[in-house]
């Protein structure tokens, strides 16, 4: 069965801090995303990977880095947590059709709460 | 404004009733899908709808896809307590690569 886990279903931290939220497949999937959720924007696009090593900026990379060492992971990294980086972040990921995309596969999100 | 635009944003309705869910957007698609979110989870993928399709069924949803309106709709018929979530739709650009562009979603709340 597909799967796809966060490490962390709640977290909270201080402003400031050094954040690492990690994401794992075990479908052997290339493309992996990090979308932030909030009321009344739905799911935004942070950063997403095409292949190991490989990142491309989504639709809000700032204040976000990510680091793909490996195929199954996908780390976003909050570099100095704000507070208006209080959301959910949702990790998915995809096979490569050589195209369009089709379905993504999530992970069940990380709740993170920056006071 | 949002590429996805889904339409209620929130509905309530009888258990055993049927429920419609609008996605409009704006630019030229390849394909667009639904997904369900129940609260405070992961999204689920339903169902996908290529441009080039008119209607899908799967099971008790039915999904049309009007490209020159640039609008989709999303019906669940007979709906169960089970179905209260709330359901996104996303769109694959042409231009976008591999990336999908969600909507901000529709609550659905069914009532016993």
């Amino acid at each position: 069965d597909v799967k796809v886990t966060q490490s962390s279903r709640y977290l909270v931290k201080r402003t400031g801090e050094k954040v690492f939220l990690e994401c794992v497949q075990d479908m052997d999937h290339e493309n992996m995303f990090w979308y932030r959720q909030d009321p009344g924007l739905g799911l935004r696009l942070i950063y997403f990977s095409y292949d190991v090593k490989m990142k491309e900026k989504g639709d809000i990379p700032e204040g976000y880095s990510v680091s793909r060492e490996k195929k199954e992971r996908f780390s976003l990294i909050l570099e100095s947590a704000s507070t208006n980086q209080t959301s959910m972040y949702l990790c998915a990921s995809s096979l490569p059709t050589g195209g369009f995309p089709y379905e993504q596969y999530f992970g069940p999100g990380t709740r993170l709460t920056v006071t | 404004s949002q590429q996805g635009e889904e339409d209620p944003q929130a509905l309530s309705i009888q258990e055993g009733e049927n429920a419609t869910m609008n996605c409009s957007y704006k630019t030229s698609i390849n394909n667009l899908q639904w997904y369900r979110q129940n609260s405070g989870r992961g999204l689920v993928h339903l169902i996908l709808i290529r441009s080039n399709e008119r209607e899908k069924h799967s099971g008790r949803l039915r999904v049309t896809l009007d490209t020159s309106k640039k609008s989709s709709s999303l019906l669940i018929t007979a709906s169960r307590a089970a179905d209260t979530a709330s359901y996104f739709c996303a769109t694959a650009l042409i231009q976008g690569a591999q990336k999908l562009v969600f909507g901000q979603g529709t609550r659905l709340t069914i009532n016993p």
